[in-house]
């Protein structure tokens, strides 16, 4: 069964500065996607950012880039330049082609420190 | 447009109550989803919609019941809910089931006296 562990329940950063969350997955899967998506305190869930597993080249949007090392089975999250409004949970999500289900790991709540 | 609409956004009811939570996408996507969402946990999958047909039901109890009037439209019709089930309902949408992203509406929080 595909299952997604995100190792680090709380982290904190300091304005500006660039923090890293990590996500592991089990799959014996080829191809799949995986997302990180960001949930603020009450408020609504967006998509961060994306990768399908069968591109090496690691996704990028603005801030937020990922490390995909498909052999590892790892999708971490760096975030640069780290803002208030980026304090919030994330979570790492993995879908394959073959099934509608979305798998999402724990979470991790990250809180930015002015 | 990535909006997904749900309403109400906080509903209080008692467990011999009938009551129905309303979700709505005019993003033409043609998979939706229903989330239940206990506080700082993921989303759990309930069910999915997919051509307006039911896809996936994750042996969800009857007093859920869910339905898809048409392509744009989700409802999640509830009753005899216990208070275990108080809980942040999501729904979510995509283009399609396969390999597409999907979008959230903000949430209904539901409670059950």
């Amino acid at each position: 069964a595909q299952t997604v562990t995100q190792s680090q329940p709380e982290m904190s950063v300091q304005e500006a500065e660039t923090v890293t969350l990590s996500c592991t997955y089990d799959t014996s899967e080829s191809d799949y996607y995986l997302f990180w998506y960001k949930q603020p305190p009450s408020r609504q869930m967006i998509l961060v950012i994306r990768q399908e597993a069968y591109k090496q080249q690691n996704a990028t949007e603005n801030r937020f880039s990922v490390n995909f090392q498909k052999a590892a089975k790892s999708f971490s999250l760096k975030i640069s330049d780290s803002q208030l409004g980026d304090a919030a949970m994330y979570f790492c999500a993995y879908k394959t082609t073959s099934y509608d289900k979305v798998i999402f790991g724990p979470g991790t709540s990250l809180s930015v420190i002015p | 447009d990535t909006e997904v609409t749900q309403t109400p956004k906080h509903l209080v009811m008692g467990m011999t109550n009938k009551k129905s939570l309303k979700c709505e996408q005019h993003m033409g996507h043609r998979a939706m989803y229903w989330y239940k969402q206990k506080a700082k946990k993921p989303p759990e999958l309930m069910f999915v919609y997919s051509y307006e047909k039911l896809s996936i039901n994750e042996s969800v109890p009857s007093r859920f019941s869910p339905e898809c009037p048409n392509s744009s439209l989700l409802n999640l019709h509830l009753h005899a809910l216990q208070p275990e089930d108080s809980a942040l309902y999501l729904c979510a949408s995509s283009q399609d089931t396969g390999t597409d992203t999907q979008y959230f509406g903000p949430g209904t929080r539901l409670t059950v006296l």
